[in-house]
């Protein structure tokens, strides 16, 4: 069964630096997503992507934030210079088409610790 | 996405069917309820959704009021593995816009052996 992956599974990184967390979500999916989860709290909305632009974004999505698909496969989300409080999952997720019905399937996240 | 309420907690026994509720009272005439599962340090799961009619499918079945204001997921037989946070949630159908996920706190399952 089709399935979305991400890596790494753990990133460990210094306050300031930048982080990269990849995403690869199902091949013919056109909706892409980031949620994170700061731990013991709720999955929380960070962005969703379609046609190559952002469609929404979470008020903490801010301007560290970023989100691309470089190619036909993968999904990126960029934190410029990362915080304490960037430290959570963030989960890459992806939806086939528009209707109500339609799922969005989950990976397994990527766990980033700022030190 | 409408407001849904749900235990904070239940606890069953290993292979004994769980039924887990959901209200949403204030809940449109369009609006889907979808349930999804968070396992132990893994992402959020589909399980099931429906619209009006109960719905059957490999992992669950969803129990729909007929006035739609509430809700129940029912696992037939529990596992272990079924231990997770379940969410109820409310998804509109309108498209690429506003098709986030909103999730609550949902319901913490435990399994007993």
């Amino acid at each position: 069964e089709p399935e979305v992956t991400q890596t790494p599974s753990h990133q460990v990184t210094q306050m300031g630096q930048e982080v990269i967390l990849r995403c690869v979500p199902i091949s013919n999916h056109l909706y892409f997503y980031w949620y994170r989860q700061i731990l013991g709290q709720k999955v929380e909305f960070l962005v969703s992507f379609y046609n190559n632009e952002i469609s929404e974004k979470s008020e903490i999505f801010d301007d560290q934030f970023s989100v691309e698909r470089p190619d036909g496969s993968n999904f990126t989300l960029k934190i410029r210079s990362t915080k304490l409080e960037d430290s959570a999952m963030y989960f890459c997720a992806s939806r086939l088409g528009t209707s109500g019905g339609d799922t969005q399937y989950f990976g397994p996240g990527t766990r980033l610790t700022v030190l | 996405d409408a407001k849904t309420t749900q235990p904070n907690s239940m606890e069953s026994n290993e292979e004994e069917p769980v039924h887990l509720p959901c209200n949403h009272s204030t809940i449109s005439g369009t609006d889907y309820i979808h349930w999804y599962r968070q396992l132990p340090s893994q992402g959020p799961e589909y399980v099931i959704h429906g619209l009006t009619s109960n719905v059957n499918n490999r992992m669950a079945s969803l129990a729909i009021a007929e006035d739609r204001k509430s809700s129940t997921l029912i696992l037939h037989r529990a596992t272990l593995r079924d231990a997770a946070v379940y969410y109820c949630i409310l998804r509109s159908p309108l498209g690429n816009r506003d098709d986030k996920i909103i999730f609550g706190k949902g319901t913490r399952l435990h399994i007993l052996p």
